[in-house]
């Protein structure tokens, strides 16, 4: 299985503030990475697919990089409704591994 | 839009079996590979396996030996099973759909069901 490393696991920021998170592949996965936000009760919900790519609806603050091992998502400006969970996902090989998840919360 | 619909049975004795089943409305039931996904009260996303409309499965090599995932055609529906569960297995189980054919990125999900193993 690929292993997959998110950095921090929890995130104390402010609203209005930019915020990184980090994803690490156990070996190369080119970009299919895909980042997820969840939400207390809720199924998570898709943000950005393929490293980049932005899912219908999803505010243009979340921004996601990268390639290989190494990824990121960015949150440019934080709004009250990003306070939340957020897991990275490979889809490069069966079975799809998930980050442990960074739980962001307000400061 | 697709909606995913599921249920099964929410409390379990130790080796028992687990059963849950998850409609599809809407949207194309061919092309897309039905997946269930699990996640441990307060913990992180495990994939279970998928299935696609002619019954083709892939699953987790860490519970392969006792899960079944099966495809009702006819329905619209896709089923899970998993057997001799154990505490372990409590979890929040989620069926998922792909994005699109051949992604494993999953934009629609079920509601979940709860599922509680105790003595």
């Amino acid at each position: 299985d690929i292993q997959m490393t998110q950095s921090p696991s929890s995130l104390s920021a402010s609203v209005g503030d930019r915020v990184t998170i980090t994803c690490r592949a156990g070996q190369s996965i080119s970009t299919y990475l895909n980042w997820y936000q969840q939400k207390p009760g809720k199924a998570p919900n898709l943000l950005i697919a393929a490293a980049s790519n932005l899912e219908s609806g999803v505010p243009s603050r979340f921004s996601g990089s990268g390639s290989g091992t190494d990824f990121t998502l960015t949150i440019s400006s934080l709004q009250p409704e990003d306070f939340a969970t957020y897991f990275c996902q490979q889809s490069y090989f069966t079975p799809y591994t998930f980050g442990q998840g960074t739980k962001l919360e307000i400061k | 839009q697709v909606q995913l619909q599921q249920w099964g049975a929410g409390l379990l004795k130790p080796s028992e079996t687990l059963s849950l089943t998850c409609a599809v409305y809407g949207g194309s039931f061919r092309g897309y590979y039905w997946t269930w996904i699990r996640q441990p009260p307060g913990k992180g996303l495990e994939w279970i396996g998928e299935i696609n409309h002619s019954g083709g499965t892939n699953y987790n090599p860490s519970l392969k030996s006792r899960v079944t995932i099966s495809v009702d055609t006819s329905k619209n529906q896709f089923s899970l099973i998993l057997n001799s569960v154990t505490a372990a297995d409590t979890a929040m189980y989620y069926c998922a759909r792909p994005s699109y054919f051949g992604s494993g990125s999953y934009s629609t999900w079920g509601q979940g069901t709860l599922v509680t193993v105790s003595s």
